[in-house]
């Protein structure tokens, strides 16, 4: 199953409303994961089940959608939310990854 | 706390061998599937291969069949992936990460990573 987000990059104030999608090449029902890494430094899983925000995470942060199409909504862009996001899909083997998008100021 | 600490990464020449390890802690290692993601230089990620907790499930990916062997051993948890016949192209970064079926299998737990460079 390949994953494409989009856009690969984007710039965008602290303040801004950023989407980032993601589309499956099949249908994955809800097995679908949002990661952020920043520079230097592991993923960090923000979503998992395409909604449903792991603990600790910041409500700023949602995720929507199933079957083919999703998105990972940031409501009010923070200066530590720079970084790089992945959706992964789970629903089967080989666990894609999406290629990535780097939010930039 | 929950940790995973990577180690054995290092340069090896192609067509080399090389074996990393991730020691957990914090979790009851032998419940969990786990899994190992790589990164090469200023790309994304690439999940490499899966083991489930009590052993009885295995995956890889293609890039990597046949030359890498995932294992675990639950009395010392830890896990493993042994790395044969080494090309430049599995130059990367090399994560463990724990799955959470909670999270419909997520990966909620990862390790710092370690380096692996392959290169004459």
């Amino acid at each position: 199953i390949q994953l494409t987000q989009s856009p690969s990059s984007l710039s965008a104030s602290v303040g801004d409303r950023v989407t980032i999608t993601c589309r499956a090449s099949q249908g994955i029902s809800s097995y679908l994961a949002w990661y952020q890494q920043k520079p230097g430094r592991a993923p960090k899983l923000l979503i998992f089940a395409a909604s449903t925000l792991q603990s600790g995470v910041p409500s700023r942060f949602s995720g929507s959608g199933s079957g083919t199409e999703f998105t990972l909504t940031i409501r009010s862009l923070q200066p530590e939310d720079f970084a790089t996001y992945y959706c992964q899909q789970l629903k089967s083997y080989p666990l894609t990854f999406g290629g990535g998008t780097k939010v930039e100021i | 706390e929950v940790q995973l600490l990577e180690s054995g990464g290092g340069l090896v020449q192609p067509g080399g061998s090389l074996t990393l390890s991730c020691a957990a802690s914090g979790f009851t290692f032998s419940n969990y599937a786990m899994a190992w993601v790589r990164q090469a230089p200023g790309k994304g990620l690439e999940w490499v291969s899966i083991k489930s907790g009590r052993d009885v499930t295995t995956k890889y990916a293609d890039s990597v069949k046949g030359r890498f062997t995932i294992s675990r051993d639950n009395s010392k948890n830890t896990l493993y992936l042994q790395m044969n016949s080494l090309r430049a192209e599995d130059t990367a970064i090399y994560y463990c990460a724990k799955l959470e079926p909670q999270c419909l299998g997520a990966f909620d737990v990862w390790g710092l990573g370690t380096m692996v460079t392959v290169s004459s």
